[in-house]
């Protein structure tokens, strides 16, 4: 079946614009994760939803970022006036229901240059 | 602070011999960990996991150690084909109830045919 699709798969953008970066997750995945990725570094976590509700946001960096799933399926991650710093992949994954055990799928990303 | 290290950047094996990547954590409390895989371009791709109530897990090439006592982990695969070529991440799970993944720093591995 399809796995995790993110759109686009690249964004340029000019400091202190606004971004919004989308996920599609595996179909009848509940949880869903969103994690950035620097240059040299591991992915890093950014929020967990579980249905439409964030359950966790403690990786968002500040306030300019902010992630929705209003249906419990497709989420997007929106970033207010942007940094140069926030240039990185951003990385979505799903899993079925959030569990322990419950391998986490990855899309592709999305590639983010601030100029 | 990094809980989950990666001390190795880079890793070249020959072709048909072992590879071995190592991965070292802090937290005591993480209690499930995982490889993942990542050519370029591609999200990284899962391998092979392993609760802490284990210290072995084998699938195919890929087998996984877990020490819990030096809190250290190994991914040894075995043979090495030049396929195998990619960054691998480990990662660690457990801390919290969203089961959320740190991640390594990552090793590139290269295999030379």
């Amino acid at each position: 079946g399809a796995g995790v699709s993110q759109t686009p798969s690249n964004k340029v953008t000019e400091k202190g614009k606004y971004v919004e970066l989308r996920c599609d997750p595996i179909s009848g995945h509940t949880a869903l994760y969103w994690y950035r990725q620097s240059l040299g570094q591991g992915p890093e976590f950014l929020i967990y939803f579980q249905g439409t509700g964030a359950a966790d946001d403690s990786g968002l960096p500040n306030d300019r970022f902010f992630a929705v799933r209003p249906e419990g399926s497709v989420s997007t991650l929106k970033i207010q006036r942007t940094e140069r710093g926030d240039s990185a992949v951003y990385l979505c994954a799903s899993s079925p229901r959030g569990g322990m055990t419950d391998t986490q799928y990855f899309g592709p990303g999305t590639r983010l240059t601030v100029l | 602070d990094q809980q989950v290290k990666q001390n190795s950047p880079s890793l070249s094996v020959q072709e048909g011999r072992i590879s071995i990547l190592n991965c070292d954590y802090t937290n005591s409390m993480f209690d499930y960990f995982l490889w993942y895989k990542k050519y370029p371009a591609e999200g990284p791709t899962f391998l092979i996991s392993i609760s802490s109530i284990k210290d072995k897990n084998e699938d195919g090439r890929f087998t996984v150690f877990l020490n819990k006592s030096a809190k250290h982990l190994s991914l040894h695969i075995v043979p090495s084909q030049p396929g195998d070529s990619a960054v691998y991440f480990c990662a660690a799970s457990g801390t919290s109830g969203t089961y959320k993944y740190i991640f390594g720093t990552g090793t590139r591995l290269k295999v030379l045919a």
